[in-house]
């Protein structure tokens, strides 16, 4: 299965700033996905990364709040923007071949805390 | 849409007692279904898939589609099974939807 490197692992952010999260794939993958985590609770997926063109947002998430870039088929960023502390989670990063025989895999994930 | 409902949030067993984590779920096309465990401070990894109808450390899971079930299943239960496990169901387009998850504590 391909191996993810997400960076950073956690970081603690100011009100107001922004982070941007970094997602890199050992092989070609073609699906990438960005899921959060919040406090207690399960994995919620907040947009598709589209090679070479706009990510595909869940329903609740917004492009300005969450932008996403995907230049080639093994790096992916997401953005959260002008944070507030409702955006402390874990961020993760998930690829897929394109086909589900293989599973997902997914990233050590993002700890994220907003204060 | 779909929906995978996890009903126990908690489940505690003692070793060599057997564990099985409820699995539901709702989806108009043909699920493809999958559980997923996280070990303390380990990432997120996959554990079974229902169309290997595999064995992994043990556990099993079958899918019944007339109970719209995905139970996972181990006969003994061992220490280095607590964890937190995820079921969760891909749709046609790989979007992966996660049930709440069960926090499993093996005692001794």
């Amino acid at each position: 299965s391909a191996v993810i490197s997400q960076k950073p692992s956690r970081d603690i952010c100011q009100r107001g700033t922004s982070l941007t999260i970094q997602c890199q794939v050992d092989s070609q993958v073609t699906m990438m996905f960005w899921y959060r985590q919040q406090p207690g609770q399960s994995l919620t997926l907040i947009a598709t990364a589209n090679q070479g063109s706009e990510a595909t947002y869940e329903s609740g998430f917004v492009i300005d709040k969450f932008p996403i870039s995907r230049p080639n088929l093994t790096f992916s960023t997401l953005t959260v923007s002008n944070m507030s502390p409702e955006d402390s989670s874990i961020y993760l990063c998930s690829v897929n071949r394109g086909t589900t025989n293989y599973g997902y895999t997914f990233g050590s994930g993002t700890r994220l805390t907003v204060v | 849409a779909q929906r995978v409902t996890q009903p126990e949030k908690l489940l505690s067993v003692f070793k060599g007692a057997p564990v099985e984590l409820k699995c539901n779920y709702s989806y108009s096309g043909s699920p493809e279904l999958f559980w997923y465990v996280q070990y303390s401070r380990q990432r997120l990894q996959l554990l079974l898939r229902h169309i290997s109808r595999e064995s992994i450390k043990g556990f099993t899971a079958d899918l019944n589609k007339g109970e719209t079930s995905f139970h996972l299943k181990k006969p003994f239960a061992q220490e280095e099974d607590s964890a937190m496990y995820y079921c969760a169901l891909s749709s046609n387009d790989y979007k992966l939807s996660f049930g709440a998850g069960t926090t499993v504590t093996v005692r001794a």
